[in-house]
C-alpha cells in the first residue's frame, strides 16, 4: 500500500511562471490537506480538500494560489506567476474518512525554488 | 494564534540520555499529536493524546497531557543517533484534520 505520493521532488521555476504540484493520497484516503514550511519553520496549514470538494481554504493566499481535489486523479496545487517567496516546501497529507481527530500520512513534499 | 509552541528550539545530548520537548497552546484542544521529520523529508506520525488522556506511551516515547496548562511533553528515552530530526507538536481546530503545527525542536543525538 504506497504512501501518499507526492510529485515533483523538486520544482524549479523562474519568475511569473506556472508551478503545479500533485499529490495522490494514500489509498482509500479520501481527505486531503496541503501545509507550507519555509526553512526551519513548522508547517503552515493551506487547504484542505475531500473528492471535488474546497473544505476550508482559510490558509491559502487569496491570489495566484488554487487547489483541486477532482473526482479521479491527482489533488493539484497551482501557484501562477510565481514569485521568490513562493520557494519552500510544500507537503501535502491525507487521512481517512473518519472525521475529526485521526492522524495524518504525509508525502515527501515538493520543494520549490523560484529563480 | 492557536498555533502550538515547542521549546527549546534545538537539543543536543548524547545517545543514551532522555530527551524532552515541549509544547504549549492557546485553545481547546480535541487532542495533541507529535510527529518527527527527517531533513528534508515529510512528517512521521508518532503519538497521538487525546484530551481526555493524561499520558500515552508508544515505545521509548512518553507523552504527557495538561489541559489545565494547555502543554505537552514528549520524553524519548535512551535515545539514538537515529533518533536525530526535528520534532513537531500539533494541535486539532476546526472541522476535520486541520492540524496547526508548531515550529519544532530540533534534537541532535551525538553518538
Amino acid at each position: 500500500n504506497a504512501g501518499v505520493m507526492q510529485n515533483p521532488r523538486h520544482l524549479v521555476r523562474r519568475r511569473g511562471q506556472e508551478a503545479r504540484l500533485r499529490c495522490s493520497p494514500m489509498k482509500g484516503h479520501s481527505h486531503v490537506y496541503w501545509y507550507r514550511q519555509l526553512p526551519e519553520e513548522g508547517l503552515k496549514f493551506m487547504v484542505y480538500l475531500q473528492k471535488e470538494n474546497i473544505i476550508d481554504e482559510s490558509g491559502m493566499p487569496k491570489e495566484r494560489f488554487s487547489a483541486e481535489f477532482p473526482k479521479e486523479g491527482p489533488s493539484i496545487l497551482r501557484i501562477q506567476q510565481v514569485v521568490r517567496g513562493d520557494s519552500a516546501a510544500y507537503f501535502c497529507a491525507s487521512s481517512e474518512d473518519r472525521g475529526r481527530g485521526e492522524k495524518l500520512f504525509f508525502g515527501s513534499g515538493t520543494q520549490l525554488s523560484v529563480l | 494564534s492557536q498555533q502550538g509552541e515547542e521549546d527549546p528550539q534545538a537539543l543536543s545530548i548524547q545517545e543514551g540520555e532522555n530527551a524532552t520537548m515541549n509544547c504549549s497552546y492557546k485553545t481547546s484542544i480535541n487532542n495533541l499529536q507529535w510527529y518527527r521529520q527527517n531533513s528534508g523529508r515529510g512528517l512521521v506520525h508518532l503519538i497521538l493524546i487525546r484530551s481526555n488522556e493524561r499520558e500515552k506511551h508508544s515505545g521509548r516515547l512518553r507523552v504527557t497531557l495538561d489541559t489545565s496548562k494547555k502543554s505537552s511533553s514528549l520524553l524519548i528515552t535512551a535515545s539514538r543517533a537515529a533518533d536525530t530530526a526535528s520534532y513537531f507538536c500539533a494541535t486539532d481546530y476546526g472541522y476535520g484534520n486541520k492540524l496547526v503545527f508548531g515550529a519544532g525542536t530540533i534534537l541532535r543525538v551525538k553518538s
